[in-house]
């Protein structure tokens, strides 16, 4: 069974940073392209960033491109996200996803999801 | 980047009823759509990926339809189980999107 759970979440004063971590188990994590999703307070699903099975092809959204940094250590099976100059409109929960396939071109879909993390951006 | 427009944002319905609900990208997209069931409180589930294929588990109920810039996903006879948001997404270029959602809720 596919487990992720993140960690890292928390309450951030706008321009600050943050590091989210999800740690997978129950598949092989160099086999398969990791997401993060985001959701604010009562909204739809965002798309954040994307990274490939290897680490070796990253995405991002435009809100976030320049500010979030995903990577991953498929050593730990472990996928991180750092957040820096945090704005009021990044808060969300934030889900861990695994993608279908090993890339992020053509066909991305996310079949597991974790239970997220909130992540307050708030002075 | 590809705008993905979802209607209605919400409807109302029986149990038992016939449920479609229609997504359009902003461009082609191929078959590229994908279709996630949300509860409330909970995590979002994979329905369908490629617009037609159905997830192991999905009840046969459920079916996605489309090509191009038009998709469809239909509910054939709407449980009480049903009753969630229902989110497309395109997987043709980064960065991927999401439609607005589709609340369905009880009539």
């Amino acid at each position: 069974e596919v487990q992720l759970l993140e960690s890292g979440g928390g309450l951030v004063q706008p321009g600050g940073s943050l590091r989210l971590s999800c740690a997978g188990s129950g598949f092989v994590s160099s086999s398969y392209a990791m997401s993060w999703v985001r959701q604010a307070p009562g909204k739809g699903l965002e798309w954040v960033s994307g990274i490939s099975a290897n680490g070796g092809a990253t995405y991002y959204a435009d809100s976030v491109k320049g500010r979030f940094t995903i990577s991953r250590d498929n050593s730990k099976s472990t996928l991180f996200l750092q957040m820096n100059s945090l704005r009021a409109e990044d808060t969300a929960v934030y889900y861990c996803v695994k993608g279908q396939r090993s890339t992020m071109v053509r066909g991305a879909s996310f079949d597991d999801w974790g239970q997220g993390t909130l992540v307050t951006v708030s002075s | 980047d590809i705008e993905m427009t979802q209607s209605p944002s919400s409807l109302s319905a029986s149990v038992g009823d016939r449920v479609t609900i229609t997504c359009r990208a902003s461009q082609s997209i191929s078959n590229y759509l994908n279709w996630y069931q949300q509860k409330p409180g909970k995590v979002p589930k994979f329905l369908i990926s490629a617009a037609s294929t159905l997830q192991s588990g999905v009840p046969s109920r459920f079916s996605g339809s489309g090509s191009g810039t038009d998709f469809t996903l239909i509910i054939s006879s709407l449980q009480p189980e049903d009753f969630a948001t229902y989110y497309c997404q395109q997987s043709y270029s980064n960065p991927i999107t999401f439609g607005g959602g589709t609340k369905v809720e009880i009539k």
